[in-house]
This record gives structure tokens, C-alpha cells and sequence, in this order.
């Protein structure tokens, strides 16, 4: 398949394990953050959002945990599968402010 | 289904030529945006359009050139003067209000 990131950091994992695919952001004014997995020759999908007046949000075997003190964002995957290879973004914004993108993580899942 | 419709799937062209990436979404979007994408990097964004018949420059604006005559397209020329053009090339939607984007599923540009 197509490869959208040669060098992207990676994390591998073996199947049924717990993920957890970290990410900085720089704006201390940022509100609002998404995360976004982007498949081999595919756009990203969404994922799951968090904003800044909260420090934990859960999903279906997704957790964003966010931590403004150092501005630091963490998406944790339960149970990990096969189907979750892919690349990981972190976005942030402010208001209604364009998206800024991180680099993206690669995420390994072996059987 | 309602969707952003991204064509061709993979483009070609010949140094010096300019070229058109197609962008059209069914959502009823306002906001449309193109990002571009290379190996080892984020998405770098290009240009956007809050409303039809205005836009601004992204990031990396220059090379390209974007118009945005009717709500439901946005496609993007990728021109003569843009050096390294190379790359995967996503356009974005979203809803006045609402954060988050979708996003179409990309058009990846060879320069042969």
C-alpha cells in the first residue's frame, strides 16, 4: 500500500494490548483537540475530541487524556487490533480557528 | 451518502505543467480547506475558503492557486511555479460552529 509518512515515529504493539500514542502541543491557548487516524492512501478520520476545560474523555476502546500544565495530549487504545495500524494526528485550535497538525505516530499492530 | 469527493485518485504531471485537483463535497459545508502532505510530516496546509467567493493563504500557499465559485467545490492548481510537488494532497470540510473537519481521501501528484 501507499505510505504517507517514511519517517514518522512508531509505535509497535502486539494484538490485544494497551496503546498509548503521545503528542505536545505548542499553543497554551489552544481550546479544543482531535485526534485523527489516517489508513495507508487514505484522509484522516475522526477519531475522538477533547476540549480544554477537561482532562479526560472516553470513546469505544478510545481514551484522549489531556494534561495543560505541560501541554501534553495522550490518546490511549484499549485491546489493541490489527484493524488500528495506521497513522495517529493530533490536532489543535483555537476558537473556530484552523486545524494545526502534529506529525503523526505509526502505530505497528502485530498478530 | 453525503461526502467529500476527491479526483483523481493519482495525478501525473510533466515539470512546467499545471495541473487541477478536484474538490467537491455534498455536506453543505462552508469552511473547505487543502492540506498538503509529505513523508515524515504533518499536514501542512495550503490554502483555505471560509465562504464562497473568498479564500486566504494557508501556510504553504506558494505554487498554487485555489477558487471557490460555488459552495460545494474548491479545487486546487497545483502550478508551474511550485518547485517540489510531489505529495498527497487532502481537502477538508467543515461546519460553521463545529470544530472538527472530514476529509476527503486524497490525491497523490507525481512529477514524472
Amino acid at each position: 500500500g501507499e505510505s504517507v509518512g517514511l519517517h514518522l515515529p512508531t509505535l509497535s504493539v502486539q494484538e490485544g494490548d494497551n496503546s498509548i500514542i503521545n503528542c505536545a502541543y505548542s499553543n497554551s491557548a489552544s481550546d479544543y483537540f482531535i485526534w485523527y487516524k489516517q489508513e495507508s492512501g487514505k484522509g484522516p478520520q475522526f477519531i475522538i475530541d477533547i476540549r480544554s476545560n477537561m482532562d479526560k474523555r472516553q470513546g469505544q476502546r478510545v481514551t484522549v487524556l489531556l494534561n495543560k500544565t505541560v501541554k501534553h495530549l495522550s490518546l490511549q487504545i484499549a485491546a489493541t487490533q490489527p484493524g488500528d495500524s495506521a497513522v495517529y494526528f493530533c490536532a489543535e485550535t483555537t476558537g473556530f480557528q484552523k486545524l494545526v497538525f502534529g506529525t503523526g505516530t505509526r502505530l505497528l499492530v502485530s498478530p | 451518502d453525503g461526502g467529500i469527493t476527491q479526483s483523481p485518485k493519482y495525478l501525473f504531471r510533466k515539470e512546467g505543467q499545471n495541473v487541477t485537483l478536484s474538490c467537491e463535497q455534498n455536506l453543505n459545508h462552508d469552511a473547505m480547506y487543502w492540506y498538503r502532505q509529505d513523508p515524515g510530516q504533518g499536514l501542512r496546509l495550503i490554502y483555505y475558503s471560509q465562504i464562497v467567493n473568498d479564500f486566504q493563504k494557508g501556510d504553504i500557499a506558494e505554487g498554487y492557486s485555489v477558487s471557490r465559485e460555488k459552495k460545494e467545490s474548491f479545487p486546487l492548481t497545483v502550478t508551474s511555479a511550485q518547485k517540489n510537488p510531489t505529495a498527497f494532497y487532502l481537502c477538508a470540510s467543515r461546519i460553521p460552529g463545529n470544530y472538527g473537519y472530514t476529509f476527503g481521501s486524497g490525491t497523490r501528484l507525481t512529477v514524472v
